[in-house]
């Protein structure tokens, strides 16, 4: 049991690239989301799933698209990255709706140059 | 829109307890939640309130009044190691976190 697994750990892009980052759980978790952690900021919501094929906005999901086409995979396309994007990404899941904690994956650390 | 408020840093030494607090103003709010995180690595949930009044796990309680729009998380017997940042978060379709208050125990 891997938990929620991101990959890359570490990337570092050019601006107007785009690229991947992919978070999977082996949990069975229906919830999936993704955040972006920049200092002093807190946790912001980009993009969350309740169900496969189920997808909605966070609070920044613009520069972002997800899908949801298993219930183990939610990965994070940007589609032409920014150096605003600089920052950490987190992914995390929980069971379901009467399941209230999320577990986190180990994040994904972006420098866009 | 949502947002949750809670004080930036807190200072508090071994032993000791420190109490956190957060105010938050969001729609459709299930109840509010906790979590750590220790320099920049995954965070990790510490507790639900979906009702009000006091849960207590351990060393930490955490605590909701839904008419206040308020909650707080304790730490007793505060330990070197509980020196991490804590969030609260605003459980509803979505979990939306505050910005952190950044905790340090002195020896």
């Amino acid at each position: 049991n891997a938990g929620v697994t991101q990959t890359p750990k570490f990337q570092v892009l050019k601006t107007g690239q785009s690229m991947t980052l992919q978070c999977a759980q082996d949990m069975n978790h229906e919830y999936m989301s993704w955040y972006r952690q920049d200092p002093g900021m807190g946790l912001r919501l980009i993009h969350y799933s309740v169900g496969a094929g189920i997808t909605d906005q966070g609070e920044v999901p613009n520069g972002y698209n997800v899908s949801r086409s298993t219930t183990e995979d939610f990965p994070l396309r940007l589609l032409s990255a920014a150096p605003s994007q600089t920052s950490v990404y987190f992914c995390a899941s929980r069971r379901d709706r009467q399941d209230y904690g999320y577990t986190f994956g180990s994040g994904t650390r972006l420098t866009v140059v | 829109g949502q947002s949750l408020e809670q004080p930036s840093e807190v200072t508090a030494v071994e032993g000791a307890i420190v109490q956190i607090n957060c105010t938050y103003q969001t729609s459709g709010f299930y109840g509010l939640s906790w979590y750590q995180q220790h320099d920049g690595g995954a965070p990790t949930f510490l507790s639900y309130n979906g009702l009000d009044g006091l849960e207590e796990t351990g060393r930490f309680s955490s605590f909701l009044s839904r008419s206040d729009s308020y909650g707080y998380l304790l730490l007793q017997e505060l330990q070197m190691k509980d020196s991490a940042s804590y969030f609260c978060a605003a459980q509803g379709g979505k979990l939306i976190f505050g910005q952190g208050t950044e905790l340090s125990v002195k020896p």
